[in-house]
């Protein structure tokens, strides 16, 4: 079966730094993806990763390592509008994603 | 806006009732998604259609059944549910199955709820 694993929630302040990690072991790997997802709202996506290293967007990058099957978001800069569930998915195969949990990220002023 | 839009947003219904819920996309992809997602729980893929047809069942019991007339359009088919499939149904679109990043887009859900 699939395994992804990511902390259930992390706190950080107005500006500052925070990091997600998500460990994952599937069958299979054709891309990792990092979604946002405010309460209430539809999950959007953030970001892609296939390769190794490091993919920036503005605030938010992602890192990842196959060899180690991990992955990271970072969000630089928190905003309170950051305050969401960040959801990290692996593509196994053609079409299916298989998601993690979920992080719950707080931000407080 | 995301493109992808799903009615009802919520719908209440016994356990011998029968609903559809209703997804519809226009941004011209051809792969389509049912996803489950209930509290504190990772998102449960459950079905997908490519080109109108499915190409994946992720052992979704019998009374769910889906129907995808065309690309844009998607239902799942609702009967005889129990309590425990309340959650959140999310409707998704891609262009189409595992070429480049190919991400998915995410409708509103339908919260639904059985009593």
């Amino acid at each position: 079966g699939q395994n992804i694993d990511q902390p259930t929630e992390m706190t950080a302040t107005e500006g500052a730094i925070v990091q997600i990690n998500c460990t994952y072991q599937t069958s299979g790997f054709n891309g990792l993806f990092w979604y946002q997802q405010h309460a209430g709202e539809a999950p959007t996506f953030l970001s892609y990763n296939v390769l190794d290293g490091l993919e920036e967007k503005g605030r938010f990058s992602s890192f990842l390592s196959r060899s180690k099957g991990y992955s990271y978001l970072l969000l630089k800069e928190l905003q309170m509008k950051d305050s969401a569930s960040y959801l990290c998915a692996v593509r196994d195969g053609d079409y299916k994603l298989s998601f993690g949990a979920g992080t719950t990220v707080t931000v407080r002023a | 806006e995301t493109g992808v839009t799903q009615t009802p947003r919520h719908l209440v219904m016994g356990m011998t009732n029968k609903k559809s819920l209703k997804c519809e996309q226009h941004l011209g992809h051809n792969a389509m998604y049912w996803y489950k997602q209930s509290a504190k729980k990772p998102l449960e893929l459950m079905f997908v259609y490519n080109f109108k047809e499915q190409t994946e069942n992720n052992s979704v019991p019998s009374r769910f059944s889906p129907e995808c007339p065309n690309s844009s359009h998607l239902f799942l088919h609702l009967h005889t549910l129990q309590p425990e499939d309340s959650a959140l149904y999310l409707c998704a679109s891609s262009q189409d199955g595992a070429s480049g990043s190919n991400e998915q887009f995410f409708g509103p859900g339908t919260r639904l709820t059985v009593l």
